[in-house]
């Protein structure tokens, strides 16, 4: 069965430091991955996604992530944080079995210290 | 309009009450589906459509029940709810079912339970 742990429910940053966001995950076949930030009071946007074009994945708003597959691993990253950054993150795993399920993480709140 | 639209925004309904959430997407997508976001809980998959047939259950009470008469709309009739089911309700679509496919997600309905 897929699954997906993000480590850490909050992680707290300066403004203009690095964000390292963690996201690991279980499945049996070669995935699909997906990072979604949710603003208060809005729903859930599609940040980045993984579909083995390439490992390494820009997304919107300076956000990259990279496919490791040795570490089953799939960490958001971004070089330097702004304050609108502050967010909650998920991650997410699919997989091309036919099923049409994303199996969602449990969050990581961001917060940027001024 | 573009996107994927919920209304209400915000509901708030007594235990006895019979309430209905609307979801319409104007991306031409063909799968839509309903999910539970509750504090400190991952979220939750309730209901699946493709092609505007039920795919997915996912053991939700009879309380909820979902329509959805054509792609682009999805509805959510409540009746006599409880106050865990007190949440923010997300709607999403997508172009097809299956992995790979990124989920577009409105805004929600915060739905509080008196």
């Amino acid at each position: 069965a897929q699954s997906v742990t993000q480590l850490g429910s909050h992680v707290s940053v300066s403004e203009g430091a690095l964000v390292l966001l963690r996201c690991n995950y279980s499945s049996s076949v070669p995935p699909y991955l997906f990072w979604y930030v949710q603003y208060p009071n809005q729903g859930l946007q599609l940040l980045l996604k993984y579909t083995s074009a390439a490992t390494l994945v820009k997304g919107i708003n300076g956000f990259e992530a990279e496919f490791k597959k040795s570490e089953t691993s799939f960490h958001l990253t971004k070089p330097s944080a702004h304050m609108s950054d502050a967010a909650e993150y998920f991650c997410a795993v699919s997989d091309d079995g036919g099923s049409y399920k994303l199996i969602f993480g449990s969050g990581t709140r961001l917060l940027v210290r001024p | 309009e573009t996107g994927v639209t919920q209304t209400p925004r915000h509901l708030v309904m007594g235990m006895t009450n019979k309430k209905s959430l609307k979801c319409e997407q104007h991306l031409g997508h063909n799968a839509m589906y309903w999910y539970k976001q509750s504090a400190k809980k991952p979220l939750e998959l309730m209901f699946v459509y493709n092609f505007k047939e039920q795919t997915e259950n996912n053991s939700v009470p009879s309380r909820f029940s979902p329509e959805c008469p054509n792609s682009s709309h999805l509805f959510l009739h409540l009746h006599t709810l409880q106050p865990e089911d007190s949440a923010l309700y997300l709607c999403a679509s997508s172009q097809l079912t299956g992995g790979g496919q990124p989920q577009h997600f409105g805004d929600g309905t915060r739905l509080s339970i008196l």
